[in-house]
């Protein structure tokens, strides 16, 4: 099963700030990694596809990069409705597994 | 457009078994070619994927609760089923269906279910 950890667990920054944030697997899944985005009582809304691939409709300051182990979801300039949670998700193989989350607040 | 939808108990005793369904409308499943999915999220805790099942039947589980897990289609009702046994309090969650952007493959989820809140307890 492939383990995947996100950081920092929480993250609070301004609007028009950037956000990083990462997750790590514990072995390589190529490319196969997601960014979901969670708010309060709401489904996952998929961002990132592919490590790199905006979903449709999600605004350009949402960012993916990484390959191998290591990626990165970057918010550019964060705006007020960008308070959530924040997971990654790893395709490559079965069983199918999520990171632990990020949840970002905004000040 | 598609949409997915949980119905089930929103209680279950421990030990018993808890059972959804998911409702596909604006698509078939029949030849869809997708691994339609079942993911659980505890109150105030981290997504975990349960199962994944595709149209011809074909399933895939987490390790973890494949021991009490089974999940199932029904393609003259276009759903999809879910049954745990032996439900203890750890099994209290929101579970949401979902159907991956990839076809034919464990993929990531864009289209998912608005979730139904299930409850362990006596």
């Amino acid at each position: 099963e492939i383990v995947l950890t996100q950081s920092p667990a929480t993250l609070s920054l301004s609007p028009g700030e950037r956000a990083t944030l990462s997750c790590r697997a514990s072995q390589s899944v190529s490319s196969y990694l997601a960014w979901y985005q969670q708010k309060p009582g709401q489904a996952p809304r998929l961002l990132i596809h592919d490590a790199s691939n905006r979903a449709t409709g999600i605004p350009a300051r949402f960012s993916g990069s990484g390959s191998g182990t290591d990626f990165t979801l970057t918010i550019s300039s964060l705006e007020p409705e960008d308070s959530a949670s924040y997971y990654c998700q790893q395709r490559l193989s079965w069983p199918l597994t999520f990171g632990g989350g990020t949840k970002v607040e905004i000040k | 457009q598609l949409q997915l939808q949980e119905s089930g108990p929103g209680l279950v005793k421990p030990s018993e078994t808890l059972s959804l369904t998911c409702t596909v409308s604006g698509a078939s499943i029949s030849g869809s070619n997708y691994y339609w999915g079942w993911i659980r999220q505890p109150p105030g805790k981290g997504l975990e994927w349960i199962a994944s099942i595709f149209y011809s039947g074909r399933t895939y589980y987490n390790p973890s609760l494949k021991t009490r897990v089974t999940v199932s289609v029904d393609m003259s009702k276009n759903q999809f089923s879910l049954n745990l046994n032996s439900v203890t309090a750890a099994d209290t969650a929101v579970y949401y269906c979902a159907r991956p952007q990839q076809q034919s493959v464990g993929g990531c989820f864009d289209i998912w279910g608005q979730g139904t809140m299930v409850t362990v307890s006596s």
